[in-house]
C-alpha cells in the first residue's frame, strides 16, 4: 500500500502565525491533496497538486496556501493561523493509473490547535 | 447541502452481525465510489472501491451501486470489534479535475463484544 508521512503529527500555535504542514509520499503518485477533517463537515478538500511545481485550489482554500516543490513533497502553509482553523489535517496521494479509478492514500493526519 | 449523503449517523451492532450502511450522491456524474474507514487517531484507508452496477464481496465486506438511484451501500458480516470504525463514502465524477474526491460525513459503527 501506498506510504504517505506527515510531520508533525501534533502542533499548536497562535493566532496570527505561520504554521506549514508537511507531507511525503514514496510512491511516485502524480496527485496530491490536503484535506480537512471536522465533525459535521467530513472531509473537505482544501488543496491539491497535479505534480511538481502545480498547486490548485480545492473548496475550502481560503487562509491556505500550498506548495509542491517535488514529486514526494507537499506543504500546507497557513500564513496567519486562526482558531477556525483548528482541526486535523490530512494529507493524501493519488494518480498511478492516471484515471478516474485511481484510490487515494491518506497519510496519519496532523492535529492542529490554534490558540 | 451534502452532495453525498449518508445514513446512519451512527451505528450499534452486537459482534457477529450485519452492518448495513447507505451512501446516496445527488448528482448523476459521479460515477466512481469508494468506501474508507478510518479507526480512531489515524488516517482513512480505502476499503474498496465500486464502478459498476451491481455487488462487489471482498471477504466479509459486499459493497453495492445502483447508478440509476444514485445509491451506495455497504454490509459487513459477521462483524468483529475491529470493524468499529468511522465509515467515509466518497465519490468522484468522471472528468474530475485533480481526481478530486467528494466525501460524505461518516457513519460511525460500534460493534458490541
Amino acid at each position: 500500500e501506498a506510504a504517505v508521512t506527515q510531520s508533525p503529527r501534533n502542533k499548536v500555535a497562535v493566532t496570527g502565525g505561520k504554521v506549514t504542514l508537511s507531507c511525503n509520499q514514496t510512491n511516485n503518485h502524480n496527485n496530491m491533496y490536503w484535506y480537512r477533517q471536522d465533525t459535521g463537515h467530513g472531509l473537505r478538500l482544501i488543496h491539491y497538486s497535479y505534480g511538481a511545481g502545480s498547486t490548485e485550489k480545492g473548496d475550502i482554500p481560503d487562509g491556505y496556501k500550498a506548495s509542491r516543490p517535488s514529486q514526494e513533497n507537499f506543504s500546507l502553509i497557513l500564513e496567519l493561523a486562526t482558531p477556525s482553523q483548528t482541526s486535523v489535517y490530512f494529507c493524501a496521494s493519488g494518480g498511478r493509473l492516471g484515471g478516474p479509478q485511481d484510490t487515494q492514500y491518506f497519510g496519519p493526519g496532523t492535529r492542529l490547535l490554534v490558540l | 447541502q451534502q452532495k453525498v449523503q449518508q445514513s446512519p449517523e451512527s451505528l450499534s451492532v452486537p459482534e457477529g452481525g450485519m452492518a448495513s450502511l447507505n451512501c446516496t450522491s445527488s448528482d448523476r456524474n459521479f460515477q466512481y465510489f469508494w468506501w474508507y474507514r478510518q479507526h480512531s487517531g489515524e488516517g482513512p484507508k480505502a476499503l474498496m472501491s465500486i464502478f459498476s452496477d451491481g455487488d462487489k464481496k471482498e471477504g466479509r465486506f459486499t459493497a453495492h451501486l445502483n447508478k440509476a438511484s444514485l445509491h451506495v451501500s455497504l454490509h459487513i458480516r459477521d462483524s468483529q470489534p475491529s470493524d468499529s470504525a468511522l465509515y467515509f463514502c466518497a465519490a468522484r465524477m468522471t472528468n474530475s479535475a485533480g481526481n478530486k474526491l467528494t466525501f460524505g460525513i461518516g457513519t460511525r459503527v460500534l460493534v458490541r463484544p
